[in-house]
């Protein structure tokens, strides 16, 4: 079975500290992406990468940098967090090839304050 | 743009058959998916269409009309384990999807 695992489900930090969500897929595949869900706001691609050390920039990056030193891991870094950034973070995988189905982890509830 | 509209919410019967449809904008465009999300769940694929006509697979079939910019998702049989938000997912270029807002589906007894 495909399994994608995310740090934590659960997390409260401060405005202002750095936070660091790591995702990681034992599937061995090349796309990994980061969204963000909101409520009536559907997902919404923050960062996703091709391949290691490759990063594109998706919707709405501002906030956040990516880190991928390792095919399987693929990390989401908010440099200073805000109160705005409070969400639901959602990490997938995907095949090079393929239908384009994306494999979710269980996702990370954020709350900054 | 890479907009999608699809309907906020959905309220049908067990036993029913629903649709549930998406129109997006075409630029850049190479298919459409169906993602299934239960509440606190994860977001699971579905169906994928890159080329005109329907999809089935089990109760579930999506459609695509690559002409008109519009697909739709078709369950039957309706059980109340449905009940969930489903997203139409844009593909555009370099495998990017873009997420519709979700449609909640509420399937009553």
């Amino acid at each position: 079975d495909v399994k994608v695992t995310q740090s934590s489900r659960y997390l409260v930090k401060r405005t202002g500290e750095k936070v660091f969500l790591e995702c990681v897929q034992d599937m061995d595949h090349e796309n990994m992406f980061w969204y963000r869900q909101d409520p009536g706001l559907g997902l919404r691609l923050i960062y996703f990468s091709y391949d290691v050390k490759m990063k594109e920039k998706g919707d709405i990056p501002e906030g956040y940098s990516v880190s991928r030193e390792k095919k399987e891991r693929f990390s989401l870094i908010l440099e200073s967090a805000s109160t705005n950034q409070t969400s639901m973070y959602l990490c997938a995988s995907s095949d090079l090839a393929g239908e384009d189905e994306q494999y979710f982890g269980p996702g990370t509830r954020l709350t900054v304050t | 743009g890479q907009s999608l509209e699809q309907p906020s919410e959905v309220t049908a019967v067990e036993g029913a058959i629903v649709q549930i449809n998406c129109t997006y904008q075409t630029s850049g465009f190479y298919g459409l998916s169906w993602y299934q999300q239960h509440d606190g769940g994860a977001p699971t694929f579905l169906s994928y269409n890159a080329l005109d006509g329907l999809e089935e697979t089990g109760r579930f079939s999506s459609f695509l009309s690559r002409s008109d910019s519009y697909g739709y998702l078709l369950l039957q049989e309706l059980q109340m384990k449905d009940s969930a938000s489903y997203f139409c997912v844009r593909s555009g270029s370099a495998r990017q999807l873009t997420f519709g807002s979700g449609t909640q589906l509420t399937v009553l007894p």
